[in-house]
């Protein structure tokens, strides 16, 4: 099973700021299957990008994935009011499908 | 507009069962790869078990393998998971998802998700 560790747990920023999380894979991820995940609570998860790279469908350009291999981040560039939720990432390279624990983006 | 809609959740009691049911629409049911998602209180989300298009394979985690089963009536638009011998760990709300890409655009158990309802909560009674 690949395990994926999301660093920092809790992230306290002000909205405008530029906020980086961290995924990091125990192993490396087939074809770069990663994605990432936006959670705020009483709602759904929301893809925001898949491939490690590729915003899914009506995602801001200020969300942007990168990496490759095992370690990958999600980059936020100016953090707007409705971004602080909990991000997740998901590796799909393998089975099991894994999600790493999540980060909170916070307002400081 | 997709929309899946879970239900079948509630109050059970360990070793106890459950059938849950998600009921999709706004896209062709069978063209896409199905998941159960859970979250338990205060944690991250687990995968749980997955379906192919037509039904004929499916994925579970080590957690529920043997307890657990997935399915699908794609006449009905509808996804189950059928959960026996349950557990207090199991307690968790259970999303149901849509897969990203269809399953002609899809390695078998490579799976994201673009589409997700708004889950069925199993808790257990002491």
């Amino acid at each position: 099973e690949i395990v994926l560790t999301q660093s920092p747990g809790t992230l306290s920023l002000s909205p405008g700021e530029r906020a980086t999380l961290s995924c990091r894979a125990s192993q490396s991820i087939n074809s770069n299957n990663l994605a990432w995940y936006q959670h705020k609570p009483g709602q759904t998860p929301r893809l925001l990008i898949y491939v490690a790279s590729s915003r899914a469908t009506g995602i801001p350009e200020r969300f942007t994935g990168s990496g490759s291999g095992t370690d990958f981040s999600l980059t936020i560039s100016r953090l707007e009011p409705e971004d602080f939720a909990v991000y997740y990432c998901q590796q799909y390279g393998n089975l099991p499908l894994t999600f790493g624990g999540g980060t909170k983006v916070e307002i400081k | 507009e997709v929309q899946l809609l879970e239900s079948g959740g509630g109050l059970v009691q360990p070793g106890g069962s459950l059938r849950l049911s998600c009921s999709a629409s706004g896209f062709t049911f069978n063209n896409y790869a199905m998941s159960w998602v859970r979250q338990a209180p205060g944690k991250g989300l687990e995968w749980v078990s997955a379906v192919s298009g037509i039904g004929t394979a499916t994925y579970y985690a080590d957690s529920v393998k043997g307890r657990f089963t997935i399915s699908r009536d794609n006449s009905k638009n509808t996804l189950f998971l059928q959960m026996n011998g349950l557990r207090a760990e199991d307690t968790a709300i259970y999303y149901c998802a849509k897969v990203l890409t269809s399953v002609t655009r899809t390695q078998p158990g490579k799976y994201c998700f673009d589409s997700w309802g708004q889950g069925t909560l199993v808790t257990f009674s002491s």
